[in-house]
């Protein structure tokens, strides 16, 4: 029943580390997300894609770049990490055709920067 | 710019309690909303949606939501809560139909046997 998965649920870095946060989806789903929680301020729009190698800013894409080599596959970059982007990374994803409403969030990675 | 608004950000009920949860949106185009719900660690799960159509909403797990296009608000509503119902809960909206969702800050809802 595994529908979005990301590659770690904790993750402990340094100021300045490059970090890469992975996002699967296996539904076949054209359109993916990343989004960061924090309390307080809700879930803000990181990047988005709607295509394989395309990719769009959201609302806070400062600090940030984004990968979508696959279709199933979308990478979140921190090039250089800073102790404001200790927060919790949501991923998700949608079909085009049905949109976000059919879409599935994954179980997020909470970031710790130190 | 578009925004989401809940007023509540921290409600504190009995269990039997009737629960009403305010959203309001900032926009005055074609918007789809949604409620979702995140139990303690666990994924953030689609409550109901409302795309067009009936403006009351009914969702999974007994809650149900009215769109009011004049006020411009998506109220979430459980007539008789359960401790199990203790979760943070967003309101989001995409605009334009587009997938981009815009989330509120959230309400932190805690039930009391």
């Amino acid at each position: 029943d595994v529908k979005v998965t990301q590659s770690s649920r904790y993750l402990v870095k340094r100021t300045g580390e490059k970090v890469f946060l992975e996002c699967v989806q296996d539904m076949d789903h054209e359109n993916m997300f990343w989004y960061r929680q924090d309390p307080g301020l809700g879930l803000r729009l990181i990047y988005f894609s709607y295509d394989v190698k395309m990719k769009e800013k959201g609302d806070i894409p400062e600090g940030y770049s984004v990968s979508r080599e696959k279709k199933e596959r979308f990478s979140l970059i921190l090039e250089s990490a800073s102790t404001n982007q200790t927060s919790m990374y949501l991923c998700a994803s949608s079909s085009g055709t049905s949109g976000i409403g059919s879409g599935f969030f994954g179980p997020g990675t909470r970031l710790t920067v130190l | 710019a578009q925004s989401v608004s809940q007023h509540n950000h921290h409600v504190i009920l009995s269990e039997a309690a009737s629960l009403e949860l305010g959203c309001n949106y900032s926009y005055g185009g074609t918007v789809n909303l949604f409620w979702y719900v995140q139990y303690p660690g666990q994924h953030l799960q689609l409550l109901l949606k409302y795309f067009s159509g009936d403006p009351l909403v009914k969702g999974i797990k007994g809650f149900e939501a009215e769109f009011i296009k004049s006020k411009f608000s998506f109220n979430l509503r459980k007539p008789s809560v359960q401790w199990s119902d203790t979760a943070e809960y967003f309101c989001a909206v995409s605009f334009h139909n587009t997938d981009k969702l815009i989330f509120g800050t959230g309400t932190r809802l805690q039930v009391f046997p």
